[in-house]
C-alpha cells in the first residue's frame, strides 16, 4: 500500500498568513495527488485534484504542487474560513489512501 | 445540484450486519463511479470501497474485504454498502462520494453529509 505522510500534523497561523502543507507518497504516483478540506461536522471538500488543478469555484489562494512523491498545498492570505484540516490522498493505485490531516488553526 | 444522501445507519452489534444507502441526484448516475469513505470518530477519513458507473469494476480496502460489499442500482440512482460481520473498529461516519475521476484517477469531487454506524454491544 502507498503511504501518505502529510506534515505538520498540526499548525497555527494567523489571518493573511501564508500557509504551506507538505504530503509525501512512499512511490510514486504519477500527480494522482488530491487535496481536501474539512471542517468540524461537515463532510470534506475537494479543492485541488491531479497535484495542481483548482477545482470550480475553490478561491484562487488556493494552489497546489509537486510531482513524483511530493506535493505541496499553499493558501495565499489565509482567511477566517480556512481554518480547517486538510487531507492529501493518491488515487494512483488502490487502495486510495488518505493523509493524516493537517489541522489548521487560529494563533 | 448534486446531492447524495446517506441513510440506513445505526447501533449494531458485533458480529451484526448492516446495510447503507446513498441517493443520488442532481446528476447522471449513470455515469459516474462513486465510493465509500470512513471516518472514525475523531480520526483521519479511510477508503472503503469503490465501483464504477456500469460495476464492471469494484475495488475494496483490505479491511473490509471479504465483509463488506458495495453495489448500485442505475435505475433507482442509489448506492449501496452491504456490511456485515461488523466489527467494533468499524464504527465511522460513512460518506458516500462521487468519482469524477473513474478507474485509476479517482477524483472525489462531492460528498454526502454521512451517516453513523456504531458497532457495539
Amino acid at each position: 500500500d502507498i503511504q501518505m505522510t502529510q506534515s505538520p500534523s498540526s499548525l497555527s497561523a494567523s489571518v493573511g498568513d501564508r500557509v504551506t502543507i507538505t504530503c509525501r507518497a512512499s512511490q510514486t504516483i504519477n500527480g494522482y495527488l488530491n487535496w481536501y478540506q474539512q471542517k468540524p461536522g461537515r463532510a470534506p471538500k475537494l479543492l485541488i485534484f491531479y497535484a495542481s488543478n483548482l477545482q470550480s469555484g475553490v478561491p484562487s489562494r488556493f494552489s497546489g504542487s509537486g510531482s513524483g512523491t511530493d506535493f505541496t498545498l499553499t493558501i495565499n492570505s489565509l482567511q477566517p474560513e480556512d481554518f480547517a484540516t486538510y487531507y492529501c490522498q493518491q488515487t494512483y493505485t488502490t487502495p486510495l489512501t488518505f493523509g493524516g490531516g493537517t489541522k489548521v488553526e487560529i494563533k | 445540484e448534486v446531492q447524495l444522501v446517506e441513510s440506513g445507519g445505526g447501533l449494531v452489534q458485533p458480529g451484526g450486519s448492516l446495510r447503507l444507502s446513498c441517493a443520488a441526484s442532481g446528476f447522471t448516475f449513470n455515469s459516474f463511479g462513486m465510493n465509500w469513505v470512513r471516518q472514525a470518530p475523531g480520526k483521519g477519513l479511510e477508503w472503503v470501497s469503490f465501483i464504477s458507473s456500469s460495476a464492471d469494476t469494484i475495488y475494496y480496502a483490505d479491511s473490509v474485504q471479504g465483509r463488506f460489499t458495495i453495489f448500485r442500482d442505475n435505475g433507482r440512482n442509489s448506492l449501496y454498502l452491504q456490511m456485515n460481520r461488523l466489527r467494533a473498529e468499524d464504527t465511522a461516519l460513512y460518506y458516500c462520494a462521487r468519482d469524477a475521476g473513474g478507474v485509476g484517477a479517482s477524483i472525489f469531487d462531492y460528498w454526502g453529509q454521512g451517516i453513523l454506524v456504531t458497532v457495539s454491544s
